[in-house]
């Protein structure tokens, strides 16, 4: 079965520098490769989408890369905020509509 | 900006007893999904519904399982009888096409004692 690894389960950097987050799958490429941030007690909410034929995506501060011959996914904020302190989780979609399958995400904490 | 929105926001249950979930999607989507976390681990999907049929269900998503669009808004997930293990995070989650984000509602804390 698919297994999804986000680089590390907790990430501390101080603000203004940029957050890189790392999501690593195994066997086949998903079609598309999502990003959420959730806060705890919340609901996930969308970040960025990238596509299995696209290289990067950027909105804003944030910037994804999806390398499918490493079969990896980077998350990058820049400029970071302590308002960007959130879980982070990587999801992959194998076809249009079907389930997301998410990672158990990574903790990031900005300090000022 | 629309949202998805669930109640109730927290349910607590005695074992056996059944309960209900309700979400309402945003009102031009067109898939509708459940997915669960338990405390302190992933997101895991349950169900995914489509003109008016599940489209695709997980290994959790058994008979004890069943979903419902009974009018044109509401989208229900309920539950038979729960168990222990029931206790989770429900969250409904919409989209308006294929190959698109989902926006996932606040979610409902569902306590099983």
């Amino acid at each position: 079965s698919q297994k999804i690894e986000q680089n590390s389960e907790a990430l501390n950097i101080q603000e203004g520098k940029t957050a890189t987050l790392t999501c690593n799958y195994t066997n086949y490429s998903p079609a598309y490769l999502q990003w959420y941030r959730q806060d705890p007690g919340r609901g996930p909410v969308f970040l960025l989408l990238i596509r299995e034929n696209e290289k990067e995506k950027r909105k804003e501060r944030l910037k994804v890369t999806f390398d499918t011959t490493l079969k990896q996914s980077l998350f990058h904020i820049t400029a970071s905020q302590p308002a960007d302190s959130a879980t982070y989780l990587c999801a992959l979609q194998y076809q249009a509509g079907t389930a997301l399958i998410f990672g158990k995400g990574t903790t990031l904490s900005v300090s000022s | 900006e629309p949202e998805v929105t669930q109640t109730p926001s927290h349910q607590v249950t005695q074992m056996g007893q059944e309960v209900i979930l309700r979400c309402v999607p945003i009102s031009n989507h067109l898939y509708f999904y459940w997915y669960r976390q338990i405390l302190g681990q992933k997101v895991e999907f349950l169900v995914s519904f489509y003109n008016n049929e599940i489209s695709e269900k997980s290994e959790i998503f058994d008979d004890q399982f069943s979903v419902e669009r009974p009018d044109g808004s509401n989208f229900t997930l309920k539950i038979r009888s729960t168990k222990l293990e029931d206790s989770a995070m429900y969250f409904c989650a919409s989209s308006e096409t294929l190959g698109t984000s989902g926006d996932f509602g606040p979610g409902t804390r569902l306590t099983v004692l």
